[in-house]
């Protein structure tokens, strides 16, 4: 079995401050992990995804996650909010070898103040 | 490339009835999954097609069910409407190349059961 937690629903930054949003994660296999962005209204954008080649992985617009296994975490992180970010972000697991069924966290949506 | 496409993009029902969503995947993949997302237990993963075949299941009742076409495309269908079906429907498709496939994620169907 295979879960997701984010461990905090709302996030609230000042533009141009870092943003962390905390996600953990249980799995009995070695596991593929994802954040994905929902902006209002619209479908899930693919940010990052890990697949144990590099602890430390890069996505799109300035994000970075990385993968500790001794903590079973993998949080979001970037160095400096931006307006645009304010959306809601999942992090999602799947098991290796079973990468088309998505495990999903609730969600953290992100709030960036002027 | 065109990304995954779902149509109808709003969809207004009431109890009782059925009803079709759309889903056309990236061109080239042979993946579709759908998901359900709902204020209330966030995103759920309703099933998966590969070349014509329902390969994995979420733990749905069998009002939900889904198909895939030669082309790859994709159909779910829900019948007997209830209110509590009221929810954003995302098609997501992937290459399916290898265990650290990404989804990719469609606009969804918003559909409301009045």
């Amino acid at each position: 079995a295979q879960s997701v937690t984010q461990l905090d629903s709302h996030v609230s930054v000042s533009e141009g401050t870092p943003v962390l949003l905390r996600c953990n994660y249980s799995s009995s296999y070695s596991p593929s992990l994802f954040w994905y962005v929902q902006h209002p209204n619209k479908g899930l954008q693919l940010l990052l995804k890990y697949t144990s080649a590099a602890t430390l992985v890069k996505g799109i617009n300035g994000f970075e996650a990385e993968f500790k296994k001794s903590e079973t975490s993998f949080h979001l992180t970037k160095p400096s909010a931006h307006m645009s970010d304010a959306a809601e972000y999942f992090c999602v697991v799947s098991r290796t070898g079973s990468a088309r069924q998505l495990t999903f966290g609730s969600g953290t949506q992100l709030t960036v103040l002027p | 490339k065109a990304g995954v496409t779902q149509t109808p993009r709003y969809l207004i029902k009431t109890r009782g009835q059925q009803v079709t969503l759309s889903c056309s995947p990236i061109s080239g993949h042979r993946s579709v999954s759908w998901y359900q997302q709902t204020p209330g237990q966030g995103l759920q993963f309703l099933f998966e097609y590969f070349s014509e075949t329902q390969r994995n299941k979420g733990n749905f009742p069998g009002r939900f069910s889904g198909r895939q076409f030669s082309n790859s495309r994709s159909e779910m269908n829900v019948s007997t409407l209830e209110l509590g079906d009221s929810a954003l429907y995302l098609c997501a498709s992937s290459s399916d190349r290898g265990w650290a496939d990404t989804q990719y994620f469609g606009p969804g169907t918003r559909l409301t059961v009045l």
